[in-house]
């Protein structure tokens, strides 16, 4: 079974330029999550995906960021304009239901110069 | 709201040892437990969870965790730490009263290192 699928894997750019990462979930899989991990600190939930619709984005700084899951299934994570404090790994994540095991990608590293 | 806080950034121990990682956790409301290990350059692997039944749970590579809801706290543990068992891991909490085991929150991580 393939795993979660994201890309880039790294990406360096500069502050108030815009980024834009993929992820595949796994097939079938209908919950999708995009993660944010800072050097030295767990993950933290950005957005919540069931199919297309935002279960919850309480956490995603919606001026510059933005999440879309047009058709269900993959997933794009968007940051425009980057600021230096938005270094950090991007992780996306994806379950059968939402209450199922969550499996994780294995992130993109972004680098804001 | 829910906080992991996690008991050392860093700790190493012989191949051979026990390795003990620890985790305390804040909740309002009864919580799922889980413990997950990335390695560099990886995603997160699942080791275990606890849902709810049995509080001494085992999972991968013989690692086993006890959730004790009077001391909130749900510790890592391995009788005899491997090489292999270097990595970073992480101890994350959600609410049981909700329907994601994937809204998590993490605690900070602990970084293991197994010395030969």
């Amino acid at each position: 079974e393939a795993g979660v699928a994201q890309s880039p894997r790294y990406k360096i750019i500069e502050k108030r330029q815009s980024v834009a990462f993929w992820c595949n979930p796994i097939s079938g899989h209908a919950t999708l999550y995009w993660y944010q991990q800072i050097l030295g600190q767990g993950p933290k939930l950005l957005i919540q995906f069931q199919n297309n619709g935002v279960v919850d984005d309480s956490q995603l700084p919606k001026d510059r960021f933005s999440a879309e899951r047009l058709k269900g299934v993959d997933s794009t994570l968007k940051i425009q304009p980057a600021k230096l404090e938005d270094s950090a790994v991007y992780l996306c994540a994806s379950s059968a239901s939402s209450g199922g095991a969550v499996f994780f990608g294995p992130g993109t590293r972004l680098t804001v110069l | 709201a829910q906080s992991v806080t996690q008991l050392g950034s860093h700790v190493s121990v012989s191949e051979g040892a026990l390795v003990l990682l620890r985790c305390n956790y804040s909740s309002s409301v009864p919580p799922y437990l889980f413990w997950y290990v990335q390695y560099p350059n990886q995603g997160l692997q699942l080791l275990l969870k606890y849902t709810t039944g049995a509080t001494l749970v085992k999972g991968i590579n013989g690692f086993e965790a006890e959730f004790k809801k009077s001391e909130t706290s749900f510790h890592l543990t391995k009788p005899s730490a491997h090489m292999s068992d270097a990595a970073e891991y992480f101890c994350a909490v959600t609410d049981a009263g909700g329907t994601s085991y994937g809204k998590l929150t993490f605690g900070q991580g602990t970084i293991l290192t197994v010395h030969p």
